[in-house]
């Protein structure tokens, strides 16, 4: 299996744009979760769906923020516009009922 | 609401000494379940243990070893004869009935030669 797979790795942009992070779940994994990490506040979780459903999408920071899954083996995270201050890594996980949850190797994204 | 604390923020220790990191679970819930994750320096996040709230037996592999203890709501994690390799930042975790998995601040551990 290839693991969670997530693109860009790295994404440098400009204050203001629009910014999309790609994130492919392990193949019969029905839960997805987008964590943000950074120093000062650590790992966080944003989103989580279960079966392509958004569940709890308390963690997103602000409108600028969203994140959709139109089938089982794809979603999104946009920031638009997006603000030095969403400089971070960005990680997608994913998992199959209560059991633990695999990381992809995150996107590093640094908004200038 | 769940709360994991890693009071530890970085723990320095020598090659082959063996070092404990801790971690303390708040829940209400009388199910959940607790993780540990391994940070290398190259960044990806490594699953190492999970154990649910049913089961206190403690767990060795290899070098590593779990104490589970519910009545302190403690899961503390120790390396034995540590190696440079174990350098990274460990995280703990909890996870009650949906799948809301909640990180600790996580424990910076060097290990120097």
């Amino acid at each position: 299996d290839a693991g969670v797979i997530q693109s860009p790795r790295h994404e440098v942009t400009e204050m203001g744009q629009e910014v999309t992070l790609r994130c492919k779940p392990i193949s019969g994994h029905n839960s997805l979760f987008w964590y943000r990490q950074t120093m000062m506040r650590g790992l966080e979780l944003l989103i989580y769906f279960n079966n392509n459903v958004p569940i709890d999408d308390s963690g997103m920071p602000e409108d600028r923020f969203s994140a959709k899954m139109p089938n089982a083996s794809f979603s999104t995270l946009k920031i638009q516009p997006s603000e030095p201050r969403d400089s971070a890594v960005y990680f997608c996980a994913s998992c199959t009922g209560m059991v633990e949850q695999f990381f992809g190797p995150g996107t590093r994204l640094t908004v200038l | 609401a769940q709360k994991v604390t890693q009071a530890q923020t970085e723990i320095s220790v020598v090659e082959k000494e063996d070092v404990t990191l801790d971690c303390v679970y708040e829940t209400r819930d009388t199910t959940y379940y607790l993780f540990w994750y391994k940070q290398p320096p190259s960044g990806e996040l490594v699953f190492l243990i999970r154990r649910n709230s049913f089961d206190e037996q403690n767990e060795i592999s290899g070098r590593y070893s779990w104490n589970f203890q519910k009545s302190t709501s403690s899961f503390n994690f120790t390396i034995t004869a540590s190696q440079v390799v174990d350098s990274a930042v460990y995280f703990c975790a909890l996870s009650e009935g949906a799948n809301d998995m909640r990180f600790g601040a996580g424990t910076r551990l060097t290990v120097k030669p």
